[in-house]
């Protein structure tokens, strides 16, 4: 059983459209971290969420930490092609720097020109 | 500033046969971890050095499996012998002090293919 699910697992979209991708578990995390993987490459961080409701706004991006900290939530506006990755998220379930990091397998963005 | 360097980037290797992988974390940083990513599994934590030392090797799949860190520059993932079902992309990633904050940075992977 997967601690972290990611919803949904692929996602085609054209450019300019809106998404929504979205990380859940039964699990309450310290913190939860989103990162984009390019292919041929390794994840990079792009936020760090630790307060329940939190809200953090990256440019078009817009990231979510559920009330119970047990879920989150990553938002696009406007994709552009350079979007196109593998989104992931991980839960911390130590303490705020805990290395126990556990992966969700990701949701696969193409956004299409 | 160079990142987290990792070699080699591909390997084709047959089955029996060892396979290193080598790691050079960032400068500075005081953990390195050693992570496996596969389509089924996803990315799944190997190994956690911190100060040079193994601290959690619980993921470390089964005995042929080993890794070292013998100096704050180096880290090497060993499988021996290896098998068709290690074919994955492994990476290594590394942290600074807690107190600059909690990001992980990880290296580029190394493909490797067992046949």
């Amino acid at each position: 059983t997967q601690l972290l699910e990611q919803s949904p697992q692929f996602l085609s979209i054209q450019e300019g459209e809106n998404l929504t991708v979205y990380c859940n578990s039964s699990s309450v995390f310290s913190s939860l971290q989103w990162y984009r993987q390019e292919p041929g490459e390794g994840p990079v961080l792009l936020v760090t969420v630790v307060t329940g409701g939190e809200v953090k706004k990256l440019k078009r991006l817009t990231f979510q930490f559920g009330d119970a900290r047990k879920d989150s939530s990553l938002h696009i506006t406007a994709a552009q092609p350079g979007d196109t990755g593998l989104y992931l998220c991980a839960g911390a379930l130590g303490g705020a720097g805990s290395y126990q990091l556990t992966f969700g397998k990701g949701t696969k963005l193409s956004v299409i020109p | 500033d160079a990142g987290v360097i990792q070699s080699p980037r591909h390997e084709v290797t047959e089955m029996g046969q060892e396979v290193t992988l080598r790691c050079k974390p960032i400068s500075g940083h005081n953990s390195l971890f050693w992570y496996r990513q596969t389509m089924m599994r996803g990315l799944e934590l190997l190994i956690y050095f911190n100060n040079n030392v193994p601290i959690d090797d619980s993921g470390m799949p089964e005995d042929r499996f080993s890794a070292k860190m013998p100096n704050a520059s180096f880290s090497t993932l060993k499988i021996q012998p290896s098998e068709p079902r290690d074919s994955a992309v492994y990476f290594c990633a590394s942290r600074g002090l807690l107190l600059s904050g909690n990001t992980i940075y990880f290296g580029e992977g190394s493909w490797l293919t067992v046949v």
